[in-house]
């Protein structure tokens, strides 16, 4: 079963607004990872939190984890139309042995 | 710097046949993955492996083989293929230690079966 759950499945929303996206997961984990889509492309990494951490940012994106919920969150502020693209969540509970992704969101910018 | 590339990027196999799909690294990394992509259900993990002349299962393992003789390729092999393995298939590599585990993709390969 997947460990990690994304929601929601689909997210559209205006060039300039913020983008949330929220990750639930199963077990514990060491550590947890953000990745971006583009259509057809292979995944790139955004963003990882450790279990030990509450927040991270990078650039325009803030990530929050909540270890007793068992969830995480991915906001993109002041999205923009090249922020179009399928984000997934990866939960690693083995440094690096074994990732475990979700479905993932599917987002778009409208210009 | 390449990074992670596999080979073929596009296919089309008959019900029966064999193939094997390979992905090289360039980056020194002892970690290596295959996983299979198909629409709503995320990416899944096949086989992986921690280090040269090592491989596990992952969540989807059956009907495919894998082997990691050489530290930089890891390759995943079809000895029968089905049309239930129609997927794109994505490779990727990282560190093994506890501060840099993030993976890296190759394209992926577009796989159909007939």
């Amino acid at each position: 079963s997947q460990q990690g759950e994304e929601d929601p499945q689909a997210l559209s929303i205006q060039e300039g607004e913020n983008a949330t996206m929220n990750c639930s997961y199963k077990t514990s984990i060491n550590n947890l990872q953000w990745y971006r889509q583009n259509s057809g492309r292979g995944l790139v990494h955004l963003i990882l939190i450790r279990s030990n951490e509450r927040e991270k940012h990078s650039g325009r994106l803030r990530v929050t984890l909540d270890t007793s919920k068992k969830s995480s969150s991915l906001l993109i502020t002041a999205s923009r139309a090249a922020d179009t693209a399928s984000y997934f969540c990866a939960t690693d509970k083995n440094y690096g042995q074994n990732f475990v992704f979700g479905p993932g969101t599917r987002l778009s910018v409208l210009p | 710097n390449a990074g992670v590339t596999q080979t073929p990027k596009f296919r089309v196999l008959k019900t029966g046949q064999s193939m094997t799909l390979l992905c090289a690294q360039d980056m020194n990394h002892e970690y290596m993955y295959w996983y299979r992509q198909d629409p709503g259900m995320g990416l899944r993990l096949i086989h992986y492996s921690v280090g040269e002349g090592t491989t596990a299962k992952g969540e989807v393992p059956d009907g495919y083989n894998v082997s990691r003789l050489k530290k930089q390729n890891f390759l995943l092999g079809l000895e029968s293929a089905a049309p239930s393995q129609t997927s794109v298939y994505f490779c990727a590599s990282s560190y093994r230690t506890a501060l840099h585990t993030e993976a890296f993709f190759g394209q992926g390969t577009r796989l159909t079966v007939v």
